[in-house]
């Protein structure tokens, strides 16, 4: 059965590092976002992504984060200068055509611990 | 931003027996959905839900898209020790067509043996 992959799954980082995590989403899909979870936290969603372009991004999606689809299969999320409160784990998840409904399928996750 | 409001917030039950858990929110939704979330992973999709008044079955699970479209349940029948984990409500806010979803903070479950 197709899944969503992310790599790595688990990133130790230094304060002011960037970091890219990476994902890449069942192949047909066409809509993809990024969503984090601080621990014992609810789910919070970062940014959704189709055509190539954000089609909306949250309040948590400032300018040190950025999304890229760089080529057919990957889809990345980089954080410019990390910072402490920066530490969750972070999904990715991917949704098929228009027409197949809104179920988003998501990935294992990556741990991101920012020291 | 939206709040979902998922309760119970956590269930101790022993095996065999039914849970019930809830989502209620202050806006329209025209999608629910429902994942489970084991430790240290990601959540998985058990069930969806597009339609006020649609009840939909997977398995041992039944869940339903509220008449006011502002609720919907989850039922998960005759328990077993593999239910455990976090069960998290999302729904999609009625005429949005960019997939934000929002979630509620789960209902953690407990299953004794």
């Amino acid at each position: 059965e197709p899944e969503v992959t992310q790599t790595p799954s688990h990133q130790v980082t230094q304060m002011g590092q960037e970091v890219i995590l990476r994902c890449v989403p069942i192949s047909n899909h066409l809509y993809f976002y990024w969503y984090r979870q601080i621990l014992g936290q609810k789910v919070e969603f970062l940014v959704s992504f189709y055509n190539n372009e954000i089609s909306e991004k949250s309040e948590i999606f400032d300018d040190q984060f950025s999304v890229e689809r760089p080529d057919g299969s990957n889809f990345t999320l980089k954080i410019r200068s990390t910072k402490l409160e920066d530490s969750a784990m972070y999904f990715c998840a991917s949704r098929g055509t228009s027409g197949s409904g809104n179920e988003q399928f998501f990935g294992p996750g990556t741990r991101l611990t920012v020291l | 931003g939206q709040q979902l409001n998922q309760s119970p917030q956590s269930m101790f039950i022993q095996e065999g027996e039914d849970v019930s858990m809830n989502c209620t929110s202050s806006s329209i939704f025209n999608t629910w959905l429902w994942y489970k979330q084991d430790p240290g992973e990601g959540p998985v999709l058990l069930i969806a839900l597009y339609k006020a008044g649609e009840l939909t079955s997977n398995g041992r699970l039944t869940a339903q898209f509220g008449i006011t479209r502002k609720d919907s349940f989850l039922n998960i029948s005759a328990s077993i020790p593999s239910d455990v984990g976090i069960y998290f409500c999302a729904g999609l806010i009625s005429g949005s067509t960019l997939g934000r979803l929002y979630f509620g903070r789960g209902t953690q479950l407990t299953v004794w043996p």
